[in-house]
């Protein structure tokens, strides 16, 4: 079956943008967690969506919005972009389970980016 | 949520050797604990994982340890090899919950 797909794989972008990226999860997960892996720091929670909703929120500010299509596809935004935000934000499918359907996550490549 | 600390933040071994990553989590309800190794550049992949109602389990050269009342879990590595090399991170779940939370990693570095 085909993995988690995440677009693009690199991005550079001046502070003050926008950016948006997007993660298809594997075919039958319905929940797509993010995350940011930035040095020292391990990877940092942002949102999980499940079934177009989201369903848990990490601590991170208001510029981070994230939504969930009808086929699971995700994406996240971060509007006002900071020099901090650079960072490689991985996505995470998973069947989404909360009962006795214990399953891990299956990371998608990770988006690189750079803000300048 | 769920506090995740793991130890050590580096680990050198050389070829052969042991070696034992250890994490502890904060809520007692935690009850699943998966690891995941990320090698340089390539997305974290999960290696072994366990269920709060196991103690340990075992894959070829890796086990994964489960003290519920001290709430804490390692892994363990035998015969290490280089291409054990990368960054492994440990994580919980809370019950009833579907999201990780992860430690902050440890970079194993496996000498020849």
């Amino acid at each position: 079956k085909a993995g988690v797909t995440q677009t693009p794989r690199y991005l550079i972008k001046t502070r003050g943008q926008q950016v948006t990226l997007s993660c298809s999860p594997i075919s039958g997960h319905r929940s797509v967690s993010w995350y940011q892996q930035t040095p020292g720091q391990g990877l940092q929670f942002l949102f999980e969506y499940f079934s177009e909703t989201q369903r848990n929120k990490g601590n991170f500010p208001g510029r981070f919005s994230g939504r969930q299509f009808s086929n699971s596809r995700s994406e996240m935004n971060v509007s006002t972009l900071e020099l901090g935000d650079s960072a490689l934000y991985l996505c995470a499918s998973s069947l989404g389970g909360t009962g006795g359907d214990l399953d891990g996550y299956t990371f998608g490549s990770g988006t690189r980016l750079t803000v300048v | 949520g769920e506090n995740v600390e793991q130890h050590p933040s580096t680990l050198s071994v050389q070829e052969g050797d042991s070696a034992v990553i250890k994490c502890t989590y904060s809520d007692s309800a935690s009850n699943y604990f998966p690891w995941y190794k990320q090698e340089l550049g390539k997305r974290p992949q999960l290696i072994i994982d366990i269920r709060s109602n196991v103690g340990e389990k075992k894959d070829q050269r890796i086990a994964v340890t489960l003290n519920k009342t001290a709430k804490h879990f390692s892994l363990h590595i035998t015969e290490t090899q280089p291409e054990d090399s990368a960054v492994y991170f440990c994580a919980a779940r809370l019950s009833g919950y579907s999201t990780l939370s992860f430690g902050k990693g440890t970079m194993l570095l496996v000498s020849p």
